[in-house]
């Protein structure tokens, strides 16, 4: 059972290049997440999806977009990649009912240059 | 929305315990978590409690809920090199959303 699954694990890309980080489930998890971890900031929620075919903006979605392709895959896409978007992206995945717990990916450390 | 405010750094000596604080905003929070992430690895759930509870006991983890004060802690008892690691609190807040709020996470270092 992977669980969640994140690629890539690392990036570097240069300002002003696009990417797409790629998060896949299978758990058969309605809602799946998108995060970023910077230091002493926490978690912030970049964007959400609900059930497949919805998304809704978190905190912080500036600069981003996501595709809930179908049920299993959640992916965030970076348009024109800045400096301040040097982070550690988390994919989460979420057991509705019982406890709602989240379960995360291992994360995609990016780093913008 | 919900603010959730945790120190940033605890260092505590191996055998020790160690309790990390958590204070949050919502008294509407249903469940709360918290979670685990160990270096270069996600987060994981730890333990939670539920907002109609005082204290939950999982071998050497103790959660208390103090929700007149909406505080919360994490006891770790006889704590090990192995528990150092940054833990979030997260609670769950009802009312149509699902999305737990973190906070900024505790760093708690062990050292021998």
């Amino acid at each position: 059972n992977a669980g969640v699954t994140q690629t890539p694990k690392f990036q570097v890309l240069k300002t002003g290049q696009s990417m797409t980080l790629q998060c896949a489930q299978d758990m058969n998890h309605n809602s799946m997440y998108w995060y970023r971890q910077d230091p002493g900031m926490g978690l912030r929620l970049i964007y959400y999806s609900a059930s497949e075919g919805t998304t809704d903006k978190g905190e912080v979605p500036n600069g981003y977009n996501v595709s809930r392709l179908n049920k299993r895959e959640f992916s965030l896409r970076l348009e024109s990649a800045a400096p301040s978007q040097t982070s550690v992206y988390f994919c989460a995945s979420q057991r509705l009912g019982n406890t709602g717990e989240l379960f995360f990916g291992e994360g995609s450390r990016l780093t913008v240059l | 929305g919900e603010d959730v405010e945790q120190s940033l750094f605890l260092s505590v000596r191996e055998g020790d315990s160690s309790v990390i604080n958590c204070t949050y905003t919502d008294s509407s929070s249903t469940y709360l978590y918290w979670y685990k992430q160990e270096p270069g690895a996600g987060l994981q759930l730890l333990t939670y409690i539920f907002s109609n509870m005082d204290m939950k006991q999982d071998q050497r983890l103790t959660v208390l809920l103090n929700k007149k004060d909406k505080h919360l802690s994490l006891r770790i008892a006889d704590t090990q090199t192995g528990d150092s690691a940054i833990y979030f609190c997260a609670p769950h807040a009802s009312g149509g959303s699902y999305i737990p709020t973190f906070g900024r996470g505790t760093s708690l270092i062990v050292h021998p």
